[in-house]
């Protein structure tokens, strides 16, 4: 089984631009988190998405949005970006089936640098 | 508010050694307990946790879980310098399904 993948693995922007993050999780898992690692902060969630829709959300500012398709990918998209949205952009994907206990399998990561 | 939080923060140890590193958290309606490695890319799964007192033992690693006193470790024995790496806890609440709660990791550095 193929893992979680992300796109793209490195990213450079300016400030005040946007940016939008690709994941594709395990096939099969319908729930895809999304974390940001900072070496301050650690990792820290974001959103998560299952069929679609948003089940939970982090504090995070308004500019962090997110959204799932019909297929379970999932993107993520930061808005009007600050310097201190650089960062390693993790997703972890899992069934997200209700009364299961599993584990979360994660991605290689977005790292976003913004100038 | 919920938290993790680990200790020590960082760690060094030579080949051979045994090392125990520490997890302690509070959160409301608590799920589950998770441990995972990360070397410079994506976290690896080694433990889920959810009943007091069972070891989980894979190899020359093993965790425990004490849900009592809010707490678990994980023990790495006869260190390599593979296991260089952070290690991170994670814990999950009932009801918050997907959502992770980090703590900030400890670096283990295993020297020759």
């Amino acid at each position: 089984k193929a893992g979680v993948t992300q796109t793209p693995r490195y990213l450079i922007k300016t400030r005040g631009q946007q940016v939008t993050l690709s994941c594709s999780p395990i096939s099969g898992h319908r729930s895809v988190s999304w974390y940001q690692q900072t070496p301050g902060q650690g990792l820290q969630f974001l959103f998560e998405y299952f069929s679609e829709t948003q089940r939970n959300k982090g504090n995070f500012p308004g500019r962090f949005s997110g959204r799932q398709f019909s297929n379970s990918r999932s993107e993520m998209n930061v808005s009007t970006l600050e310097l201190g949205d650089s960062a390693l952009y993790l997703c972890a994907s899992s069934s997200g089936l209700a009364g299961v206990q599993e584990t979360q399998y994660f991605g290689p990561g977005t790292r976003l640098l913004v100038l | 508010e919920d938290k993790v939080v680990q200790s020590p923060l960082s760690l060094v140890v030579h080949e051979g050694d045994t090392v125990t590193l520490n997890c302690s958290y509070e959160v409301t309606n608590f799920r589950s307990l998770l441990w995972y490695k990360q070397e410079k890319k994506a976290p690896t799964f080694l433990f889920m946790l959810t009943s007091s007192g069972i070891e989980k033992k894979s190899g020359r690693l093993s965790s425990i879980l004490d849900k009592k006193e809010l707490f678990s470790i994980l023990n790495i024995t006869a260190t390599q310098t593979g296991d260089s790496a952070v290690y991170l806890c994670a814990v999950e609440a009932i009801g918050s399904q997907g959502n992770l709660i980090f703590g900030k990791g400890t670096k283990l550095s295993v020297k020759p």
